[in-house]
């Protein structure tokens, strides 16, 4: 069974604060690893697919990067914002099957 | 509006009772998706359909099905109801391949009393 974990699971942060959390997966027939953002009342939304060992994917103020030989990606968040308060949900790609979540961290930015 | 729609977004039942969610996948997409997000647990995948057939089968209950009608639209029956099956359950969309990743719905919480 394929165990997506991610850490911390809650995280408060002050307006202006650079933060960062991080997803770990089992590295095996790894294909993709993606994550979404999940606001509160809102369904999931994609932010990023990453597939290559190394990859590094931004948009705006996000970035992510990725290492497939160990397992784990790391989401960050630069110059925090309160409309940056949501769940961030990372999902692991094996093989022929569907996306396996983590937990997902509850990050709050507090103005 | 991501382009898929589930109903309906609430639904209050007893324990015995069965439900019946839907869900219409995002223009175009073949792969239908459900997920199930309990208190305090990620999303756990149920079942998915592909072009009207099952996939691949996750930790769903024998007392829930699911089935993908010609007109790609999805419905997931969950029948005998219980307190523990209270829920948000989430439908998502993907062209073919979960590669692409997904387009999920705006989810439809369940709750059994």
């Amino acid at each position: 069974i394929l165990n997506v974990e991610q850490s911390p699971q809650s995280l408060h942060v002050q307006e202006g604060d650079s933060t960062n959390f991080t997803c770990s997966f089992p590295s095996s027939n790894f294909y993709a690893l993606h994550w979404y953002r999940w606001e509160t009342a809102k369904s999931p939304e994609a932010l990023f697919v990453m597939t290559l060992n190394g990859d590094e994917k931004k948009k705006g103020r996000i970035s992510a990067t990725l290492n497939t030989k160990e397992g784990y990606s790391y989401l960050y968040i630069k110059g925090s914002q309160p409309e940056d308060s949501a769940t961030y949900l990372c999902a692991s790609l094996s093989g022929n099957t569907p996306l396996v979540f983590g937990k997902g961290t509850r990050l709050s930015v507090i103005a | 509006d991501s382009g898929v729609t589930q109903t309906p977004k609430h639904l209050i039942t007893a324990t015995g009772q069965r439900v019946t969610l839907r869900c219409s996948p995002r223009s175009g997409d073949l792969s239908v998706y459900w997920y199930q997000q309990s208190l305090d647990q990620g999303l756990q995948f149920l079942i998915q359909y592909y072009n009207g057939e099952e996939r691949a089968k996750g930790n769903i209950l024998e007392r829930f099905s699911a089935q993908q009608f010609p007109d790609l639209h999805s419905e997931l029956n969950l029948s005998s109801l219980e307190l523990g099956d209270s829920a948000l359950y989430f439908c998502a969309s993907s062209p073919t391949h979960s590669l692409y990743g997904y387009t999920f719905g705006s989810g439809t919480r369940l709750t059994v009393v």
